[in-house]
C-alpha cells in the first residue's frame, strides 16, 4: 500500500522557466492538499482539491500559479516563470475525506530556482 | 497573523527522560489538532490526533493534552528516545472549512543519549 508519491524529489529551474510538481494520492484517497515550506518556516497551506475540483485555492499566489487534479493521473502543482522566492518544499497530502481529518504526505519536492 | 504558534524553536532531553512540546492557538473554531514528526529531506509524518471534544489522547510513549479554555495544547513522549529526535509540528482545522491544516513553526527536539 504505497503511501503518497511526489516527484521530482528535487527540480532546478532558472528564473521565468515553468516547474511541474505531481502528486499521487495514497489508495483510496480522493482529497488532496498542497502545502510550501520555505526555510526555517512551519508549512503553509496553498490549495485543496478533489477529483476535478478546486475546492479551495486561498493559500495560492494569484498569479504563476496553479493546481489540478484530473479524473486520471495525478495532480499537478504549476509555478510558471518561477523567481527566487519561489524557491521551497512543496509538500503534497492526502486523505480519505472523512471526518477524522488526518492528513497524509508525501516526501516533498524541493525547488531550487536559480 | 500567526494562528497557530509554537514558541520553542528547539528543546533538548536527556535519553529516559519525558519531553513536553507546547502549542497555543488563538482561533478558538479550530476543533481537530494534529502533531507531525519531521526529520530532515522528508514529510511529515502523522504522531497523533486530538478532537476538541476531548482533552486527552493516548497513544504508547506518546500523550496530546488539549487545554481549550487556555487555548493550549502539548505533546508529551515519555521516555524519550534519540530515534525521537526530528523537528515537531503541530496542526489544526476546521471540519466545516475544508480541512487544511494550519501549523505552527516547529520545535527541534533533541534527546541526547
Amino acid at each position: 500500500n504505497a503511501g503518497v508519491m511526489q516527484n521530482p524529489r528535487h527540480l532546478v529551474r532558472r528564473r521565468g522557466q515553468e516547474a511541474r510538481l505531481r502528486c499521487s494520492p495514497m489508495k483510496g484517497h480522493s482529497h488532496v492538499y498542497w502545502y510550501r515550506q520555505l526555510p526555517e518556516e512551519g508549512l503553509k497551506f496553498m490549495v485543496y482539491l478533489q477529483k476535478e475540483n478546486i475546492i479551495d485555492e486561498s493559500g495560492m499566489p494569484k498569479e504563476r500559479f496553479s493546481a489540478e487534479f484530473p479524473k486520471e493521473g495525478p495532480s499537478i502543482l504549476r509555478i510558471q516563470q518561477v523567481v527566487r522566492g519561489d524557491s521551497a518544499a512543496y509538500f503534497c497530502a492526502s486523505s480519505p475525506g472523512t471526518a477524522k481529518n488526518i492528513q497524509y504526505f508525501g516526501a516533498g519536492t524541493r525547488l531550487s530556482v536559480l | 497573523d500567526q494562528q497557530v504558534k509554537q514558541n520553542s524553536p528547539s528543546l533538548s532531553v536527556q535519553e529516559g527522560r519525558i519531553s513536553i512540546l507546547n502549542c497555543d492557538y488563538t482561533n478558538s473554531m479550530f476543533d481537530y489538532f494534529l502533531w507531525y514528526k519531521k526529520y530532515p529531506a522528508e514529510g511529515p509524518t502523522f504522531l497523533i490526533s486530538i478532537s476538541s471534544i476531548k482533552d486527552k489522547n493516548e497513544d504508547g510513549r506518546f500523550t496530546v493534552f488539549l487545554n481549550k479554555s487556555a487555548k493550549h495544547l502539548s505533546l508529551h513522549i515519555v521516555p524519550s528516545q534519540p530515534g525521537d529526535s526530528a523537528v515537531y509540528f503541530c496542526a489544526a482545522s476546521l471540519s466545516n472549512a475544508g480541512n487544511m491544516l494550519t501549523f505552527g513553526g516547529g520545535t527541534r527536539l533533541m534527546v541526547k543519549p
